[in-house]
């Protein structure tokens, strides 16, 4: 089944722990982003990458990381989670540059 | 960069009723909009987009139609069901530059009561 994978589904997490949030997906597809989700916000994206080794800052990367170093990962990386980071965050990938998106379940963070 | 406006932010219909969301972009050089349906507690999923050199696309119950010269484009479902309820999120995006970024209007929520 083609499909995105995040993980975990649930996180909560104090103030300055680092974290990772997985992303996998089995498409074979080259294009992969992270959103967050705010009330009121709609989604906003965080950071996209077009290809393995290849990323760039979407609109809000600031208090973020994320790699690429296989075609089917791209995990998120806060490594100082503050609380205006908690929020409902998505992961997508498209075969053609953010066209078309497919999105994974998504992953509730709180930073307390 | 580009700027997405939607409205509105709440929708309530009868079944049976149409149902029409508007956006609006400031970018000119957009050229890809693409509409996302997010169910309670679930993913976004698309449902339809067009591109800038096309007017009017149609799938079934649901249509968009895209003004160039007003830079606004919008959603219609026809015929609506109480499945339709959800929130439904336009974005503009293939702007200046060539964008890879999807920007994305704030989603309208759809009420559809029986």
């Amino acid at each position: 089944e083609a499909q995105v994978t995040q993980n975990p589904r649930y996180l909560i997490t104090v103030t300055g722990k680092k974290l990772t949030v997985t992303c996998s997906q089995n498409m074979n597809h080259e294009y992969m982003s992270w959103y967050r989700q705010d009330p009121g916000l709609g989604l906003r994206q965080i950071y996209y990458s077009m290809n393995v080794e290849v990323t760039d800052k979407g609109d809000v990367p600031e208090g973020y990381k994320v790699s690429r170093k296989e075609k089917r990962n791209f995990p998120l990386i806060l490594e100082s989670p503050s609380p205006n980071q908690t929020s409902l965050y998505f992961c997508a990938s498209s075969f053609s540059g953010g066209e078309k998106l497919f999105f994974g379940s998504g992953t509730q963070l709180s930073v307390l | 960069g580009e700027n997405v406006e939607q409205h509105p932010s709440t929708l309530s219909v009868q079944e049976g009723d149409s149902a029409v969301i508007k956006c609006t972009y400031s970018d000119s050089a957009s050229n890809y909009f693409p509409w996302y349906k997010q169910e309670l507690g679930k993913r976004p999923q698309l449902i339809i987009d067009i591109r800038s050199n096309v007017g009017e696309k149609k799938d079934q119950r649901i249509a968009v139609t895209l003004n160039k010269t007003a830079k606004h484009f919008s959603l219609h479902i026809t015929e609506t069901q109480p499945e339709d309820s959800a929130v439904y999120f336009c974005a503009a995006m293939g702007g200046s530059g060539g964008s890879y970024i999807p920007t994305f209007g704030r989603g309208t929520s759809l009420i559809v009561h029986p």
